[in-house]
C-alpha cells in the first residue's frame, strides 16, 4: 500500500516565526488532506488539498500530485496552533506519522 | 448541527471484557472509519464501511469487530482478543469513497480507552 512521510518529526518555533511542514507520499494519490490535532486530541480539518494550492488566513497549503508531496505553510506562528499536524493520503486515507509543532511565547 | 459524536468519552475496562464504542454521524456521509492511535503516534486504520452493511478490515482489525446497520451509526467492539487495547480511538467519516468524488474526512472527539 502507499506510504506516506512527513518531515520534520519535530519543530520548535518562536512566536511569529514562518514554517513549513513537507507529506511525501509514494504513489499518485487522489485525496490528500492536512489536518491539525489540538492537545485535547480532537482532528481538525485544515485542507483537503490532492492538487493546487488553497489558503485559510495564516495557513496556506500546496500538492504537487506529479511529485508525490505536499507542503503546508504556517505564517506569523502563534502558540494556538501548536500541536501535531497529519497529512493524510489516498482513498482510504493513510495516515503519516505527524509533525509536532511547538510554538513558544 | 451536523456533525460526528463519540461516546463514551472515556472509558475503563476489566481485562477479558468486551467494551463497545459508539460513533454516530449525521452529515449524511456514506462512508465510515474507525482508527487507534497510540501515545506519540500517528493514526491507523481498524476497519471502514463505504456503504451500510458492508465493511473492509484496516491495517490493524484482528481483535476488533464492527457493524454498519444504519447509515448513520458505526460502533467498534473491541474484544478481549485485543492485547493491548488501550489507545485513544477515533471515528471519521466522509461523504464517498469513489475514486472521483471530493472525499474529505471528518473526525469526531474520539474515545480514550484505558484496560485496567
Amino acid at each position: 500500500g502507499i506510504q506516506v512521510e512527513q518531515s520534520p518529526p519535530d519543530l520548535i518555533l518562536q512566536e511569529g516565526a514562518n514554517s513549513t511542514l513537507r507529506c511525501n507520499f509514494s504513489d499518485s494519490v487522489n485525496n490528500l488532506q492536512w489536518f491539525h490535532q489540538n492537545p485535547w486530541g480532537q482532528l481538525i480539518n485544515l485542507f483537503y488539498i490532492p492538487s493546487g494550492t488553497k489558503q485559510n488566513g495564516r495557513l496556506s497549503a500546496t500538492t504537487v500530485a506529479t511529485e508525490r508531496y505536499s507542503l503546508l505553510y504556517i505564517s506569523s506562528s502563534q502558540t494556538t496552533d501548536s500541536g501535531v499536524y497529519f497529512c493524510a493520503a489516498d482513498q482510504n486515507f493513510v495516515f503519516g506519522p505527524g509533525t509536532r509543532l511547538s510554538v513558544l511565547p | 448541527d451536523g456533525g460526528i459524536t463519540q461516546s463514551p468519552k472515556y472509558l475503563f475496562r476489566k481485562e477479558g471484557q468486551n467494551v463497545t464504542l459508539s460513533c454516530e454521524q449525521n452529515l449524511n456521509h456514506d462512508a465510515m472509519y474507525w482508527y487507534r492511535q497510540d501515545p506519540g503516534q500517528g493514526l491507523r486504520l481498524i476497519y471502514y464501511s463505504q456503504i451500510v452493511n458492508d465493511f473492509q478490515k484496516g491495517d490493524i482489525a484482528e481483535g476488533y469487530s464492527v457493524s454498519r446497520e444504519k447509515k448513520e451509526s458505526f460502533p467498534l467492539t473491541v474484544t478481549s482478543a485485543q492485547k493491548n487495547p488501550t489507545a485513544f480511538y477515533l471515528c471519521a467519516s466522509s461523504k464517498a469513497s469513489g475514486l472521483a468524488a471530493i472525499n474529505e474526512q471528518f473526525f469526531g472527539p474520539g474515545t480514550r480507552l484505558t484496560v485496567l
